[in-house]
């Protein structure tokens, strides 16, 4: 079974361009994570799908960020215009229940320059 | 708000010493505890998850952790590291309750090397 898939693995983009992120969950789990680990600091939480429906976004950092899960599988978070703070590792992660915990996808490495 | 303290940022031990890493949180009632590990290039792996019951549970790759409501504590252990236990170690909780129990909060991170 394929686990959590992520890209791209490393994204370089100049200030004020547009970045778009994948995640593609484990088929099956319906909970899907986005969190950032910006370099020096805690992997932060973002946003909480169930389904194409958005859980939880209390985590996203302002309106420049845009998460999408449209039909229930893949997730998109964009970020429109990148600023230099926003680079940083994105971490995706998926869930069937509270008791297996979440999966986690290798990240993607986000570099505005 | 909850929150999460990994006191060492890195620490260093020779392969088939023992290992003990610290984790200490804030949390107004008892959390959900992990911990997870993320080697070079991979995702974060999960080790071992506190819930309820026996405060010593048990994980994979010889990994065990003790939680100690008294001090706040989460301390991962493993009674001989191996070269291939190199990677960087996250302490996590989780909040009991509602539907967002993936939404953790994590430490800092320790990074382990392990020397021959």
């Amino acid at each position: 079974e394929a686990g959590v898939t992520q890209f791209p693995s490393h994204s370089v983009i100049e200030k004020g361009q547009t970045v778009t992120l994948r995640c593609d969950p484990i088929s099956g789990h319906d909970n899907l994570y986005w969190y950032r680990r910006v370099m020096g600091k805690e992997i932060k939480f973002l946003l909480h799908f169930v389904k194409e429906s958005k859980q939880d976004e209390s985590g996203m950092p302002n309106n420049r960020f845009l998460a999408e899960r449209t039909g229930g599988t893949y997730s998109t978070l964009k970020v429109q215009p990148a600023e230099l703070e926003d680079s940083g590792v994105y971490f995706c992660a998926s869930s069937l229940d509270r008791a297996l915990g979440l999966f986690f996808g290798s990240g993607t490495q986000l570099s505005v320059l | 708000a909850q929150s999460v303290t990994q006191p060492d940022i890195h620490i260093t031990v020779s392969e088939g010493a023992s290992l003990e890493l610290r984790c200490n949180y804030s949390y107004g009632a008892t959390p959900y505890l992990f911990w997870y590990v993320q080697s070079p290039g991979q995702g974060l792996q999960l080790l071992l998850k506190y819930f309820s019951g026996d405060t010593l549970v048990q994980g994979i790759k010889g990994f065990e952790a003790e939680f100690k409501r008294s001090q706040s504590s989460f301390n991962l252990r493993k009674p001989s590291v191996h070269w291939s236990d190199a990677a960087e170690y996250f302490c996590a909780v989780g909040v009991r309750g509602g539907t967002s129990y993936g939404k953790l909060t994590f430490g800092q991170g320790t990074i382990l090397t392990v020397h021959p």
